[in-house]
């Protein structure tokens, strides 16, 4: 079992560009959860997904920022339009659909930079 | 309002010495409460959760519901020990973590 695996692992935009980020959970994990670390912060949850449905989204800014985590393919967050302040590293994690998020095992993270 | 507080954003300990990484809480219910490793360029891991009341690498954390605390310990701190630790709140039936801002552990020869 690879892990769960996020790509890219390091992400540059201007301003007013759009970031894609993907994360491929564990073999066998159908729950996602993507959080953000703001420079010199701790991680702040973002969104929860099951396999094609949103579960929590109480963390997600309310503009510019979409997940979505479809049947087939990885999950992805999406930023349209990035600004500064978007620079951060996003994490995913997953976990197994038998224990509601109790054990999360986390990717690597993607550097997002905005110049 | 739900919240994790790590008072230290950096402790700094000779090898051998006694190690305490300070976590507080606040939550509205029983809470279910982890700790987190991050050694340098890896990924963040589960290092223990208070429901498996285990010792991992010699450190164990004993939730005290009366002062709201989760605070790791290790008796004597290794070299090996140095990363950033991070006590994380299970929030909710959605699993979702609420995280302390990190402690950085750096445990000096």
């Amino acid at each position: 079992n690879a892990g769960v695996m996020q790509n890219p692992r390091h992400l540059v935009r201007r301003r007013g560009q759009e970031a894609r980020l993907r994360c491929s959970p564990m073999k066998g994990h159908s729950h996602v959860y993507w959080y953000r670390q703001l420079p010199e912060e701790g991680l702040k949850f973002m969104v929860y997904l099951q396999k094609e449905n949103i579960i929590d989204e109480s963390g997600m800014p309310k503009e510019r920022f979409s997940a979505e985590f479809p049947k087939e393919g990885p999950s992805i967050l999406r930023i349209q339009q990035v600004v500064r302040g978007d620079s951060a590293a996003y994490f995913c994690a997953s976990s197994p659909p038998t224990n509601q998020g109790t054990l999360q095992y986390f990717g690597p993270g993607t550097r997002l930079t905005v110049l | 309002a739900q919240r994790v507080t790590q008072p230290e954003k950096l402790l700094s300990v000779f090898k051998g010495a006694p190690v305490e990484l300070k976590c507080n809480y606040s939550y509205s219910g029983s809470p279910e409460l982890f700790w987190y490793v991050q050694y340098s360029r890896q990924r963040l891991q589960l290092l223990l959760r208070h429901i498996s009341r285990e010792s991992i690498k010699g450190f164990t954390a004993d939730l005290n519901k009366g002062e709201t605390s989760f605070h790791l310990k290790k008796p004597f701190a290794q070299e090996e020990d140095s990363a950033m630790y991070y006590c994380a709140l299970r929030s909710g039936n959605t699993g979702k973590l609420i995280f302390g801002q990190g402690t950085t552990l750096q445990v000096k020869p």
